[in-house]
């Protein structure tokens, strides 16, 4: 079953401007983290949030944590074209310990228009 | 980029036969695992490894089996491919187990017709 639910499915706007996304979660988790997947390509890492931080920044991505509503958002600073992609949330459910993989949602499909 | 190699890039097979991916890394990461995009469903996990002949079931693994011989190398196997396998398939690793970012394949566009 899905762990990560990202909203919303799609997003499209202009340049320049910024895109939030936010992903919402059901078990405790060690660990959120954000990839990013450019059409036909492989997942990317973006950025690991671990459960005892609230807020952690990279470049133009800012991404929050809130356990206690089991969601994450993530912020997309002053966008390029080049951020045109899917983004997907996952999580490292804490019972699991791990090993048995990440959990990923379904993903936001993010259109940058010039 | 990480060095993890997925063979073939694509492929079209037929009902009923047997494929076999591969997942060939130079990291020598203990942790590989397999998993299937599909449109609406995101990524699910299919099978993972935690080392060498060690591994174990994911969300979604009837019809698969997998093998891990060598650190290096993780094999997917469609014992008998159905059309409901055609998808993605993209191999992932880890160094250590969760806690850090997992790094991607290319994948492997499977059609099975």
């Amino acid at each position: 079953s899905q762990q990560g639910e990202e909203d919303p499915q799609a997003l499209s706007i202009q340049e320049g401007e910024n895109a939030t996304m936010n992903c919402s979660y059901k078990t405790s988790i060690n660990n959120l983290q954000w990839y990013r997947q450019n059409s036909g390509r492989g997942l990317v890492h973006l950025i690991l949030i671990r459960s005892n931080e609230r807020e952690k920044h990279s470049g133009r991505l800012r991404v929050t944590l809130d356990t206690s509503k089991k969601s994450s958002s993530l912020l997309i600073t002053a966008s390029r074209a080049a951020d045109t992609a899917s983004y997907f949330c996952a999580t490292d459910a804490l019972a699991g310990g791990g090993a048995d993989g990440l959990t990923f949602g379904k993903g936001t499909h993010l259109i940058i228009q010039p | 980029d990480a060095g993890i190699t997925q063979s073939p890039r694509h492929k079209v097979t037929e009902t009923g036969t047997p494929v076999t991916l591969r997942c060939h890394q130079t990291e020598n990461h203990r942790y590989m695992y397999w998993y299937r995009q599909d449109p609406g469903h995101g990524l699910r996990l299919i099978h993972y490894s935690y080392g060498v002949k060690d591994t174990d079931k994911g969300e979604v693994s009837d019809g698969y089996s997998v093998s891990r011989s060598k650190t290096e190398d993780f094999l997917l196997t469609l014992e008998s491919a159905t059309s409901s396998q055609t998808s993605v398939y993209f191999c992932a690793i880890t160094p250590t187990q969760g806690k850090t970012e997992a790094f991607f394949g290319q994948g492997t566009r499977l059609t099975v017709v």
